[in-house]
């Protein structure tokens, strides 16, 4: 069974900085791979897709990069702000529709 | 945009009710999907629907079935809701074939 790992499980971070959150799975034979922001207490949104046959997805100050053969995955954020705190989800789909989910990264930046 | 609703954002039940979750979305997707999100346990797939009348168990279907009689609704229920089903449940629709669409999400306690 696909197995989904996010690390840091929490970062705090002051605002402007550039960080990594890290996404790493077991199972390489993955369709897809996104990435979703949940605000607390709400759904999820998502952010980028990343296709199976691509490297990277860039999207504003997001940029997700995927390296299947090493079942792992990163998203960085460019100079953080606050409204970028939020909970984010690692999310690999293999076969069928359903999604495989991390845990999570909380990510807190401060003023 | 895409938009799925969820009947409830709070809801408090008590041990051996029946209680129903109800999602709807107004994009005419095939699939649909419910979760539950818990701490630690990140979210878990509980059943999905590909089609109305038709459905598949997910990860963690135990205590649960659902309904799927019209494409835009599916409904999830618990027989004899019990309290380790206390939980964030979330609704999701899928449009084909990458883009998971989630409703913000009910929350349940049950006493």
């Amino acid at each position: 069974k696909q197995e989904v790992t996010q690390i840091p499980a929490a970062l705090s971070v002051p605002e402007g900085e550039n960080l990594v959150l890290n996404c790493s799975f077991t199972d390489s034979a993955i369709y897809n791979l996104q990435w979703f922001r949940q605000d607390p207490g709400k759904g999820l949104t998502s952010l980028l897709l990343i296709q199976s046959s691509q490297r990277e997805q860039t999207s504003g100050r997001l940029n997700a990069s995927l390296d299947k053969s090493s079942g792992r995955s990163t998203l960085y954020i460019a100079a953080s702000q606050p409204g970028d705190s939020a909970t984010y989800l690692c999310a690999v789909k293999n076969s069928g529709y359903a999604l495989n989910f991390g845990k999570g990264t909380s990510l807190l930046v401060t003023p | 945009d895409v938009k799925v609703t969820q009947s409830s954002r709070y809801l408090v039940k008590r041990t051996g009710e029946k209680v129903f979750l109800e999602c709807v979305q107004d994009m005419d997707h095939e699939n649909m999907f419910w979760y539950r999100q818990d701490p630690g346990l990140g979210l878990r797939l509980i059943y999905f629907s590909y089609d109305v009348k038709m459905k598949e168990k997910g990860d963690i279907p135990e205590g649960y079935s659902v309904s799927r009689e019209k494409k835009e609704r599916f409904s999830l229920i618990l027989e004899s809701a019990s309290t380790n089903q206390t939980s964030m449940y979330l609704c999701a629709s899928l449009q084909v074939p990458d883009t998971q669409y989630f409703g913000p999400g009910t929350r349940l306690t049950v006493l």
